[in-house]
């Protein structure tokens, strides 16, 4: 029952390193997202996978990039990390995506702090 | 652009008493909308979800309201629980999109 899991779980980097993180989901979904988690302001879309092969961007996607490796897992990468990115992020799937509206299940998150 | 406004920021309530979150959205083509329920250092998790051609959705002690016409849904949690306590976020989306327009959340504090 691993659901969504998220690596790492904790991560701190210095301004302008690079780092990516791994997402990978076991019960066949679809559909996969990336979004970041801060202080008043909710979950907000990064960018997100509505099958193989595909990618779109959220809503902040600027200064990020994604790659879905292949249908379990779906990768985001900070290519210059900037105090601004200092978030959680947390990914998640979903089984057919907006196709029909559905229940997302989460995985426990990433807490990133750049310096 | 799409906003979702969830209100309060902060609730605390009694052990058996009922607690009310809020929440307005601005699209009118929003046709789902699910809560999610975050305990510390987790992951949301759906606890209950309404589409738009019902007005109220019950599952044991969590119901959901929506009223189209005002744009408004609300979650109602009644003889609330210690273990109720956590984030609560709202959300809408429609149907043919992959987003999710999430609340800014809700602590819910259950005092025992």
């Amino acid at each position: 029952n691993a659901g969504v899991t998220q690596t790492p779980k904790f991560q701190v980097l210095k301004t302008g390193q690079s780092m990516t993180l791994q997402c990978a989901q076991d019960m066949n979904h679809n559909s996969m997202y990336w979004y970041r988690q801060d202080p008043g302001m909710g979950l907000r879309l990064i960018y997100y996978s509505a099958s193989e092969g595909t990618t779109d961007k959220g809503e902040v996607p600027n200064g990020y990039n994604v790659s879905r490796l292949n249908k379990r897992e779906f990768s985001l990468r900070l290519e210059s990390a900037a105090p601004s990115q200092t978030s959680v992020y947390f990914c998640a799937s979903s089984e057919r995506g907006g196709l029909t509206n559905e229940k997302l299940f989460f995985g426990s998150g990433t807490q990133l702090s750049v310096l | 652009g799409e906003n979702v406004e969830q209100h309060p920021s902060t609730l605390s309530v009694q052990e058996g008493d009922s607690a009310v979150i809020k929440c307005t959205y601005s699209d009118s083509a929003s046709n789902y909308f699910p809560w999610y329920k975050q305990e510390l250092g987790k992951g949301p998790q759906l606890i209950i979800d309404i589409r738009s051609n019902v007005g109220e959705k019950k599952d044991q002690r969590i119901a959901v309201t929506l009223n189209k016409t005002a744009k408004h849904f609300s979650l109602h949690i009644t003889e609330t629980q210690p273990e109720d306590s956590a984030v609560y976020f709202c959300a809408a989306s429609k149907t043919g999109t992959y987003k999710y327009i999430f609340g800014t959340g809700t602590r819910l504090k259950v005092l025992a």
